[in-house]
């Protein structure tokens, strides 16, 4: 139990682009989903906090506007890179909790490559 | 604020037994988490720890003082396959996850 999937598991794109992320919880309904970037020998850094039904919580320096997220429903967030850059190409990991239990469900990640 | 501190690297020789440390500060505890995380993958869930004392899970074992503020993490009989990073984060009131740059374990034959 407990599976987060990721869609697309890599992309290429050419700046200027968009680019959608999907974030799913195959068997468990996720209130909270983060999402987190990570970039090569670099930490994971969370760039924000997602709860079904309202608006997500972006941490200090995460464009808002470059990076929309959407929890439209228990079981799925997307996160959707505007006019992405070269700087963009990254790791990005979305990960799940339901209820109010702190444990995370990570997805298997998207890896973007922005040429 | 969180702070979050582990050693950067560390070696050890398959079969062996190796702790990884983690000392961190937080504005409320909420547990801590322990993950791994392979290059190039996501993290995987490896435990979670509320009270004080150890927990153990098979091969892997997970220790917390509340009070000092300190987690080790403990892998005994290691194998290749463990050669990873380790990844010790308290969770915020919000429940999101702040992550360290973690411990690079490498097993050696």
């Amino acid at each position: 139990g407990a599976v987060v999937s990721q869609h697309p598991s890599w992309v290429i794109c050419k700046s200027g682009t968009s680019v959608k992320i999907e974030c799913r919880s195959l068997d468990f309904q996720a209130t909270t989903m983060f999402w987190y970037r990570q970039f090569p020998k670099q930490s994971l850094m969370l760039m924000a906090t997602s709860n079904e039904g309202s608006k997500a919580t972006y941490e200090q320096g995460v464009e808002k506007d470059k990076f929309l997220i959407n929890h439209a429903s228990l079981t799925l967030s997307t996160l959707t890179v505007t006019s992405a850059h070269p700087e963009d190409s990254s790791f990005y990991i979305c990960s799940a909790r339901t209820g109010e239990a702190y444990e995370q469900y990570f997805g298997p990640g998207t890896r973007l490559t922005v040429t | 604020g969180q702070n979050i501190d582990q050693p950067t690297e560390m070696t050890a020789t398959e079969g062996a037994i190796v702790q990884i440390n983690c000392t961190y500060q937080t504005s409320g505890f909420n547990g801590l988490f322990w993950y791994q995380q392979h290059a190039g993958e996501a993290p995987t869930f490896l435990s979670y720890n509320v009270l004080d004392g150890l927990e153990e899970k098979g091969r892997f074992s997970s220790f917390l003082s509340r009070s000092k503020g300190y987690s080790y993490l403990l892998l005994k009989e290691l194998q290749m396959k463990d050669s990873a990073s380790y990844l010790c984060a308290p969770p915020r009131s919000q429940g999101n996850l702040i992550f360290g740059k973690g411990t690079k374990l490498s097993v050696k034959p």
